[in-house]
């Protein structure tokens, strides 16, 4: 199947840990995402890359760090876990245009992380 | 900045009820808008855009620049189309973003 997909889907592990999720998308797009959703639905955006190089970095702690080894995937690393990462977490990619006006994003099926 | 306001968390609705989600948003230049939805177990898809004016499942939505909103609406609302809405704002530009509204729940019952 064509798609954005993430492991691991869920995630719980205590405090003080680091953690990875991996994302990969095969639609050959070059431009991928990660999203944060609390506990109150509320989406933010935190890192985007495009063909391998950040482009967006909102104000996410030092703690996360995005890694993009190609195209087609986006990784994200969490140092040191807090309770307040508590979340899920959502990579999309996107195929941008020429013009610079913005495509569908396409998003995977999230990362429930629980720190305990 | 630009900004995304979605003034509801929840709208209950009758099946065949008419649905307005509103939204209103923020921004000098010329935006893109997209409404998003969240089934339930489901991941988040795009449901319309303006630039394409259609109508997806029934909903549509007019970007009204002098209001700044971007309402999406139905005239006959279906047990289906519960989900979680998203209203997304972007603009053109080599670090663009999409920035969400907070979502609204829609509840339709039978």
């Amino acid at each position: 199947d064509t798609a954005v997909s993430q492991t691991p889907k869920y995630l719980v592990t205590q405090m003080g840990n680091d953690k990875s999720i991996k994302c990969e998308q095969n639609l050959g797009h070059d431009t991928m995402y990660w999203y944060k959703q609390d506990s109150k639905k509320f989406l933010k955006i935190m890192f985007s890359y495009n063909n391998k190089e950040l482009i967006i970095n909102e104000t996410v702690p030092n703690r996360f760090s995005p890694k993009s080894p190609d195209k087609a995937h986006l990784n994200l690393h969490i140092n040191s876990l807090e309770l307040g990462d508590s979340a899920v977490y959502f990579c999309a990619s996107s195929q941008d245009l020429a013009s610079g006006r913005r495509n569908e994003q396409f998003f995977g099926p999230g990362t429930r992380l629980t720190v305990l | 900045a630009q900004r995304v306001t979605q003034p509801e968390k929840l709208l209950s609705v009758f099946k065949g009820a008419p649905v307005e989600l509103k939204c209103n948003y923020s921004y000098s230049g010329s935006p893109e808008l997209f409404w998003y939805v969240q089934y339930s177990r489901q991941r988040l898809q795009l449901l319309l855009r303006h630039i394409s004016r259609e109508s997806i499942k029934g909903f549509t939505a007019d970007l009204n620049k002098g209001e700044t909103s971007f309402h999406l609406k139905k005239p006959f609302a279906q047990e289906e189309d519960s989900a979680m809405y998203y209203c997304a704002l972007s603009f053109p530009g080599a670090n663009s973003k999409l920035t969400f509204g907070k979502g609204i729940t829609l509840s339709v019952r039978p």
